[in-house]
């Protein structure tokens, strides 16, 4: 089944505690995005990716890292997690840009 | 920066009216404009796209039109049904490649 998994699913964790969200494609995609979904405010890209080892700041990239070692995978990585980071995150991939994106389930993250 | 704005936050219509969401970008370099929708607690799905060379795109009762000039686009529900409540949410891809959403609108549709 083509799809984008997203794992942990929820996450509660402290301030400053290292974490990495997991993002995987199984459709062969080129692009690949990550987003943050606040109340009022839509869907804000973080970072994306347009292909292995080519990554880009979105809006929002700051307190994020990632990475594209692989065309399928493409983890988030939070260095040192602050409450303004709680969120739910979704991991996206498109066959190429300027196509349909598939989005994942979503990753509800909570910093205390 | 770049940005996206999206008319009206919340939308109430009847069951069988027509819904209109209205979205304007500021890069006018911008060559892609999707349109998603995602029901309560679930994923955004992309519904409708269009591209910066056409005017306007229908699929079934939902069309989008673009005018590049005035930098709008707009997303037409015609025959609402109740399994077309949800938030809808216009994007624009910029000529490097990022997406930019707007903030959503709330569609109700009453029985």
């Amino acid at each position: 089944e083509a799809q984008v998994t997203q794992n942990p699913r929820y996450l509660i964790t402290v301030t400053g505690k290292k974490l990495t969200v997991t993002c995987s494609q199984n459709m062969n995609h080129e692009y690949m995005s990550w987003y943050r979904q606040d109340p009022g405010l839509g869907l804000r890209q973080i970072y994306y990716s347009m292909n292995v080892e080519v990554t880009d700041k979105g809006d929002v990239p700051e307190g994020y890292k990632v990475s594209r070692k692989e065309k399928r995978n493409f983890p988030l990585i939070l260095e040192s997690p602050s409450p303004n980071q709680t969120s739910l995150y979704f991991c996206a991939s498109s066959l190429r840009t300027r196509s349909e994106q598939y989005f994942g389930p979503g990753t509800r993250l909570t910093v205390t | 920066g770049e940005n996206v704005e999206q008319h009206p936050s919340t939308l109430s219509v009847q069951e069988g009216d027509s819904a209109v969401i209205k979205c304007t970008y500021s890069d006018s370099a911008s060559n892609y404009f999707p349109w998603y929708k995602q029901e309560l607690g679930k994923r955004p799905q992309l519904i409708i796209d269009i591209r910066s060379n056409v005017g306007e795109k229908k699929d079934q009762r939902i069309a989008v039109t673009l005018n590049k000039t005035a930098k709008h686009f707009s997303l037409h529900i015609t025959e609402t049904q109740p399994e077309d409540s949800a938030v809808y949410f216009c994007a624009a891809e910029t000529s490097y490649d990022k997406v930019i959403f707007g903030p959503g609108t709330s569609l109700s549709v009453i029985p």
